[in-house]
C-alpha cells in the first residue's frame, strides 16, 4: 500500500534551535518528493523538491534529505525562527502523476 | 500576479443547502484540482481537471460536482451539503508541462455545514 508517514506529528522548540521533520514513504514507483510549508489559515506552498537522484537540497534555512533506499527524507531548519511556525507537509509522487500526501508536522517556534 | 483565488473565504450552510465555491487562476496553468483539509486526514484529493471542459474524480468525489468551462476557472458545487462536508477547501493548479508537479494552492475556503 503507498503510504506517506511523517513524524513527530508535533514539534516546539525555542527561537534560534535548530529541528528535523521526518517523512517515511512506501511507495512504488518513486517519481519524486516534495516538502511543503503550511502556514496557519493558508494554503500549503512548496520548499523544496527531492527527485530519486539528489541526497541533499538547501534553500535558505531549510536542508532537505532524501535516501531512496530506506524511503526516508528528513527537512532540517537551522536557527529557527518564529516565522517557522506552522505544519510542513511532505507528499510524494508516483507512477501517473498520482500524489500521496502525508499528515504533515506541527512546528511551533516559541520565543 | 493574483495566483490562485478562492471564493468564498468562509461560508456557513444549514443541512441540504446548495452552494458553489469558485477557483479562479491567472497563471494560465491546465490542471485545477479540489481538496479537503481535515484535522488527523491530511489533504484528499476532491475532483481534478486536466484542461477546460474536462473532469475527473478524486479519492473522495462522493457529495460533490465540479465544472470547468473556462480554463482559468473551476468550479466545485455542493448540492446538498451535509454535516460530514464541514472542512477547509483548497483549491490548485499545475502547469501540465512540469513534470516535478508542483501545485499552487489558494488560501482556502472554510466550509461549516450546520
Amino acid at each position: 500500500k503507498n503510504q506517506v508517514e511523517q513524524s513527530p506529528q508535533s514539534l516546539i522548540i525555542l527561537e534560534g534551535k535548530n529541528c528535523t521533520l521526518q517523512c517515511n514513504y512506501t511507495v512504488s514507483p518513486f517519481s519524486n518528493l516534495r516538502w511543503y510549508k503550511q502556514d496557519t489559515g493558508r494554503g500549503p506552498v512548496s520548499l523544496t523538491i527531492m527527485t530519486f537522484s539528489e541526497n541533499t537540497k538547501s534553500n535558505g534555512r531549510y536542508t532537505a534529505t532524501l535516501d531512496a533506499d530506506t524511503k526516508q527524507s528528513s527537512l532540517h531548519i537551522t536557527a529557527s525562527q518564529l516565522s517557522d511556525s506552522a505544519s510542513y507537509i511532505c507528499v510524494v509522487r508516483f507512477g501517473n502523476r498520482k500524489l500521496i500526501w502525508g499528515l504533515g508536522t506541527s512546528l511551533a517556534v516559541n520565543p | 500576479n493574483a495566483g490562485v483565488t478562492q471564493t468564498p473565504k468562509f461560508r456557513v450552510l444549514k443541512t441540504g443547502q446548495s452552494m458553489t465555491l469558485l477557483c479562479a487562476q491567472d497563471m494560465n496553468h491546465e490542471y485545477m484540482y479540489w481538496y479537503r483539509q481535515d484535522p488527523g486526514m491530511g489533504l484528499r484529493l476532491i475532483h481534478y481537471s486536466v484542461g477546460e471542459g474536462t473532469t475527473a474524480k478524486g479519492e473522495v468525489p462522493d457529495g460533490y460536482n465540479v465544472s470547468r468551462l473556462k480554463k482559468q476557472n473551476f468550479l466545485l458545487g455542493l448540492e446538498s451539503a451535509a454535516p460530514s462536508q464541514t472542512s477547509v477547501y483548497f483549491c490548485a493548479s499545475s502547469y501540465w508541462g512540469d513534470n516535478t508537479g508542483e501545485l499552487f494552492f489558494g488560501e482556502g475556503s472554510r466550509l461549516t455545514v450546520l
